[in-house]
C-alpha cells in the first residue's frame, strides 16, 4: 500500500504564480523526501525533510512537514514552464526500513 | 561524481519471450540498488532491492526475478513475459542507509 498521497492529482498554472502540492501519510515517518520526474524520465531528488524538521529551503523550493498532521507541502515559487512535470512525495518509516514508499503524484503545467 | 545507466531505453517484445534490462552504477560501492515498475499515471511500485551481491529481496511476487552479479550491477530478467508486464522500469541506486535515491532514465517495456 501506498504511504504518502500527494494532492491535488493535478495542478495547471500561469508561468510566474506560485505552485503548491501536499502530501500526507498514514504512520510515523523518519524523513520525508521530494522527487521530480519529467515526461518519460528517471525522478531526480529536491529535497529531503527530516522528522525533527519542520521547513526546508532549496532555491525556489520551500518544503515544510507537521509531523502532528502527517503531512508536507512543496510550494514552488515564481514557477516557469521547466517546471512542468510530476512531483512525488516518499516516506520512510522507522524500523530500520529504508526502502521509501512513494506516492501518486501531482502532475504540475505551469503555461508560459 | 557517481552515475547510473539503465537501458535499453524503450523494448518492444512479444507474449512470452524472455526478458532482461540491465542497470549499472558507477563512482560508488557497495550501493542498495532498486527495480521500480511505473504503470501509466501511477507511482512507483518496487519490485526488487538488494543491499549486496547476490542479496535480493522481492516485494512483489510476480514472473519477474533479479540478479545482483557485481556490486555494481543489477538485472531484472523474466523467462516469459504477460501482457501485464507492460510498463515503465526504473532503476535507482542509494548510499547505504537514510539517503536519497538517484536515478536511471528508465525502460519503456511493450508487450504485444
Amino acid at each position: 500500500s501506498q504511504q504518502g498521497e500527494e494532492d491535488p492529482q493535478a495542478l495547471s498554472i500561469q508561468e510566474g504564480e506560485n505552485a503548491t502540492m501536499n502530501c500526507s501519510y498514514k504512520t510515523s515517518i523518519n524523513n520525508l523526501q521530494w522527487y521530480r520526474q519529467n515526461s518519460g524520465r528517471g525522478l531526480v531528488h529536491l529535497i529531503l525533510i527530516r522528522s525533527n524538521e519542520r521547513e526546508k529551503h532549496s532555491g525556489r523550493l520551500r518544503v515544510t512537514l507537521d509531523t502532528s498532521k502527517k503531512s508536507s507541502s512543496l510550494l514552488i515559487t515564481a514557477s516557469r514552464a521547466a517546471d512542468t512535470a510530476s512531483y512525488f512525495c516518499a516516506t520512510r518509516s522507522g524500523g530500520g526500513s529504508y526502502i521509501p514508499t512513494f506516492g501518486r503524484g501531482t502532475s504540475l503545467i505551469v503555461h508560459p | 561524481s557517481q552515475t547510473i545507466h539503465q537501458w535499453p531505453a524503450t523494448l518492444v517484445q512479444p507474449v512470452g519471450s524472455p526478458l532482461s534490462l540491465e542497470c549499472t552504477v558507477e563512482g560508488t560501492s557497495n550501493p542498495n540498488l532498486y527495480w521500480y515498475r511505473q504503470a501509466a499515471g501511477r507511482g512507483l511500485q518496487l519490485l526488487f532491492y538488494s543491499v549486496g551481491i547476490g542479496q535480493i529481496s522481492s516485494e512483489v511476487p510476480q514472473n519477474l526475478s533479479a540478479s545482483r552479479p557485481q556490486d555494481r550491477q543489477f538485472i531484472l530478467s523474466s523467462k516469459k513475459l504477460l501482457l501485464s508486464d507492460s510498463g515503465f522500469y526504473l532503476c535507482a541506486w542509494s548510499v547505504p542507509g537514510d539517503q536519497p535515491q538517484h536515478f536511471g532514465d528508465g525502460t519503456r517495456l511493450s508487450i504485444l
